[in-house]
């Protein structure tokens, strides 16, 4: 079935530098990719979204790649702050049309 | 006024009990999910309803029942609760299968 590899597991950052995240799949046919970010305590929420025929899409300080020849994407969060900090998940469509989940990265932002 | 809300926020009980959280969106939207987050904050999905059907149910035990009376509710019920029971439920809803999803704040269940 289909499958979705997230590293780093944890990553730590000081305020203004770069963070990225890096996400592979094995479905060739998976044609969405979001990123979800999840503070502490609550649900997972949407921060950008790309979808198969675009190789990139930014959005302020956060920008997502996509390869779809390697099956790799990635999030890139520029002059991050400590309110960047939380847990972020990358998720693929599965052939059944939901979403699947990586395991989540969770950032931290030193101030 | 809270897209997804689900009740109880916090769940403490033993071992072979049965329990049900509930799930509720206001958004409009047709498909509704049970998302479990274990300790290690793995989010699998466990239960996909799009107008009050079953359309997808992973490899979850018996023990957990999803019921949706109407496209709006989801709730989720689990007879003889296990210490392996014991994470963060999350209800989602999108607006189509692979759509964005909006996240309740959350159920953790504890199993003693």
């Amino acid at each position: 079935g289909e499958n979705v590899e997230q590293h780093p597991s944890t990553l730590s950052v000081q305020e203004g530098d770069s963070a990225v995240i890096k996400c592979t799949y094995s479905d060739s046919a998976s044609n969405y990719f979001p990123w979800y970010k999840q503070e502490l305590g609550k649900g997972p929420q949407l921060i950008i979204d790309i979808r198969s025929n675009v190789g990139e899409k930014k959005d302020q300080r956060i920008a997502v790649t996509l390869n779809k020849t390697a099956k790799h994407f990635s999030l890139h969060i520029t002059e991050t702050q400590p309110e960047d900090s939380a847990v972020y998940f990358c998720a693929v469509t599965r052939s059944q049309g939901n979403l699947i989940f990586g395991k989540g990265t969770k950032l931290s932002v030193k101030p | 006024d809270t897209a997804v809300s689900q009740t109880p926020k916090y769940l403490v009980t033993q071992m072979g009990n049965d329990k049900s959280i509930k799930c509720e969106q206001n958004l409009g939207h047709d498909t509704m999910y049970w998302y479990k987050q274990d300790s290690k904050k793995f989010l699998k999905i466990m239960f996909s309803y799009n107008n009050k059907e079953l359309i997808i149910n992973e490899t979850v035990p018996n023990r957990f029942s999803p019921k949706s009376p109407d496209k709006a509710h989801l709730n989720l019920h689990i007879n003889s609760l296990e210490l392996g029971d014991s994470a963060v439920y999350f209800c989602a809803s999108s607006q189509s299968l692979a759509g964005e999803l909006f996240f309740g704040e959350g159920s953790r269940l504890t199993v003693l």
